[in-house]
């Protein structure tokens, strides 16, 4: 079956510094991947979502990497603020296309 | 535009006690889905509606039901709750992405706090 794993539960970095976040998968070769950012108390917000074809996306200060060979994808944050502190989560979708399966979520925190 | 709301937002019930969480999205999009997060668990699916009118079963749907009343809402019956069902419950929808078609971004609500003594 399919698996996600992101093998950081917890990250601790400085205010302007990159966090680089890691996502690897198994069983599966999934045409896009996706990642999410879940506050506190809060439902996961949709951030961006790469496709196979795609080496790399950015948006402002995020920049998403997909490796299709090492399966596995990494997400930046660069200039990291404090309000960049939360639980990141990548996504696959299942093998029928019918859903998403998530991977448990790296919590970030960027301190002062 | 409200998105997805979910009703209640928290819960405490007995063992053996049943209870409807209500989830409306107003975004018209076809698929709605019910995922509940455990800690160290992260988000599974407990079981998802592609369309209105069909629901199929997702990785953890033991002792959960569902209904599809009609394009917006997508309701989660817990009929004989049990302390494992303790758990904050998530609803959400398929939001195709305008480049991406066929993508299944989703958007979630808020979630529902569920706790079974």
């Amino acid at each position: 079956s399919q698996k996600i794993e992101q093998n950081s539960e917890a990250l601790n970095i400085q205010e302007g510094k990159t966090a680089t976040l890691t996502c690897n998968y198994t069983n599966y070769s999934p045409a896009y991947l996706q990642w999410y950012r879940q506050d506190p108390g809060r439902g996961p917000v949709f951030l961006l979502l790469i496709r196979e074809n795609e080496k790399e996306k950015r948006k402002e200060r995020l920049k998403v990497t997909f490796d299709t060979t090492l399966k596995q994808s990494l997400f930046h944050i660069t200039a990291s603020q404090p309000a960049d502190s939360a639980t990141y989560l990548c996504a696959l979708d299942n093998q029928a296309g019918t859903a998403l399966i998530f991977g448990k979520g790296t919590t970030l925190s960027v301190s002062s | 535009n409200a998105g997805v709301t979910q009703t209640p937002k928290f819960q405490v019930l007995k063992t053996g006690q049943s209870m409807t969480l209500q989830c409306a999205q107003d975004m018209n999009h076809n698929s709605m889905y019910w995922y509940r997060q455990d800690p160290g668990m992260g988000l599974r699916l407990i079981y998802y509606s592609a369309s209105e009118g069909t629901t199929d079963k997702g990785e953890v749907p033991n002792g959960y039901n569902v209904s599809r009343l009609n394009k917006r809402e997508f309701s989660l019956r817990l009929e004989s709750a049990a302390p494992s069902q303790t758990s904050v419950y998530f609803c959400a929808s398929n939001k195709l992405s305008g480049g991406d078609s066929g993508a299944n971004v989703l958007t979630f609500g808020a979630g529902s706090r569920l706790t079974v003594l």
